[in-house]
């Protein structure tokens, strides 16, 4: 069975310092990750999706995901973090084939300090 | 293009009743999925559609049901409202299927059952 785990409910950063968010998967075989985003009051938005064609994945508002298969990871960056950025992101899996369903993790709240 | 609409956007119900929500993926779009987000435990996934047919259904009590029309609009249905029910259900459109595709969220059904 797959899952995702995403470490730290609430992470704060300060404008401008780095963001990492974590997230750890577990599958048996080679997975589909995903990051979103989700601002007050909006359904989620994919941020970017690893889906085996490179390791290192850019994806939209500056964030980045590298995937690293022997630590099960896939943990979102950005360099600079800005204020626009606080939201909730969610790291999800799944597999190749309509039929797979996706799992969510439980989510990380970013919050960014002026 | 329009986007996935939900309606309606918000809905007090009481225990016991029912309630029937309705989602619109964006056109061109085979693949409705269901999710219910609470604080406590995140997305949890409810069902996926396809062409009319329930493909992937999630740990959720059968007073949770849906369907799926011609168009590809879906309705979910609960049956016999319980407090633990209240919770931001999001509907979630894709071209072919979830499997390693990206899938567009609506903005959710608020539901609050007192």
């Amino acid at each position: 069975a797959q899952s995702v785990t995403q470490l730290g409910s609430h992470v704060s950063v300060s404008e401008g310092a780095l963001v990492l968010l974590r997230c750890n998967y577990s599958s048996s075989v080679p997975p589909y990750l995903f990051w979103y985003v989700q601002y007050p009051n909006q359904g989620l938005q994919l941020l970017l999706k690893y889906t085996s064609a490179a390791t290192l994945v850019k994806g939209i508002n500056g964030f980045e995901a590298e995937f690293k298969k022997s630590e099960t990871s896939f943990h979102l960056t950005k360099p600079s973090a800005h204020m626009s950025d606080a939201a909730e992101y969610f790291c999800a899996v799944s597999f190749s084939g309509g039929y797979q369903k996706v799992t969510f993790g439980t989510g990380t709240k970013l919050q960014v300090i002026p | 293009k329009a986007g996935v609409t939900q309606t309606p956007r918000y809905l007090i119900k009481t225990r016991g009743q029912q309630v029937t929500l309705s989602c619109s993926p964006i056109s061109g779009h085979r693949s409705v999925s269901w999710y219910q987000q609470t604080p406590g435990q995140g997305l949890q996934f409810l069902f996926e559609y396809f062409s009319e047919t329930q493909r992937n259904k999630g740990n959720f009590p059968g007073r949770f049901s849906g369907r799926q029309f011609s168009n590809s609009r879906s309705e979910m249905n609960v049956s016999t409202l319980e407090l633990g029910d209240s919770a931001l259900y999001l509907c979630a459109s894709s071209l072919e299927g979830t499997g390693g595709n990206e899938q567009f969220f609506g903005p959710g059904t608020r539901l609050t059952v007192l």
